[in-house]
């Protein structure tokens, strides 16, 4: 089974600069996060869609972020402009629908972003 | 404000050394506390789900245990390809997970 796939690994930017992830999630999964993971620190979730809708975006700040899944699969974050503290591995995961197995989430390898 | 704080933040065991992380939480109405593992440059891989206090899981040396305050990851008799950073989870608010920093294990052959 091939599991989530994110591009690219990493990029460097500089800051005001805008960047762009790209996320495959597992085939058959309903629901997709994107997670911001400061070094040294756990995973804070930036979105979470279920299929196309977005369910849960309270910590995403959306006057520089912003984030679409099309069709209920692919996903893109998008960065605009970008700051220093946007430094970080930005993170995507993806799960089943069903209330018990929602929690079991598979993640991708991560893309670390690097603003100067 | 729900919550999750991990202990130690780094723990470096001999091979075959035994030890316990701790994982604290503060959510109303618990719903599930997860563990996972994450090696460096990947992300986390998931490893169990506790739903209730007293239960426990097991995959090879680690062994996942739960009570209403706590939850502990016990390792017996580690190996060197344990080391890895341990990150413990719970369902928040609404929809969201909220993720504890981690304790990162060294073991050491």
């Amino acid at each position: 089974e091939a599991g989530v796939a994110q591009s690219p690994r990493y990029k460097i930017i500089e800051k005001r600069q805008s960047v762009a992830f790209w996320c495959n999630p597992i085939s058959g999964h309903a629901t997709l996060y994107w997670y911001q993971q400061i070094l040294g620190q756990g995973p804070k979730l930036l979105i979470q869609f279920q299929n196309n809708g977005v369910v849960d975006d309270s910590q995403l700040p959306k006057d520089r972020f912003s984030a679409e899944r099309l069709k209920g699969v692919d996903s893109t974050l998008k960065i605009q402009p970008a700051k220093l503290e946007d430094s970080a591995v930005y993170l995507c995961a993806s799960s089943f629908l069903s209330s018990k197995r929602a929690y079991e989430q598979y993640f991708g390898p991560g893309t670390r972003l690097t603003v100067t | 404000e729900d919550q999750v704080t991990q202990s130690p933040e780094a723990l470096r065991l001999q091979e075959g050394e035994s030890s316990s992380l701790n994982c604290s939480y503060t959510v109303s109405g618990l719903r599930g506390l997860f563990w996972y593992r994450q090696d460096p440059g990947k992300g986390p891989e998931f490893l169990f789900t506790l739903y209730s206090a007293g239960e426990e899981k097991e995959k090879e040396r680690l062994k996942a245990t739960l009570t209403k305050k706590e939850s502990f990851l016990h390792i017996t008799a580690p190996k060197p390809e344990d080391s890895a950073t341990y990150l413990c989870a719970v369902p928040g608010e609404g929809f969201k997970t909220i993720f504890g920093a981690g304790t990162r294990l060294f073991v050491k052959a």
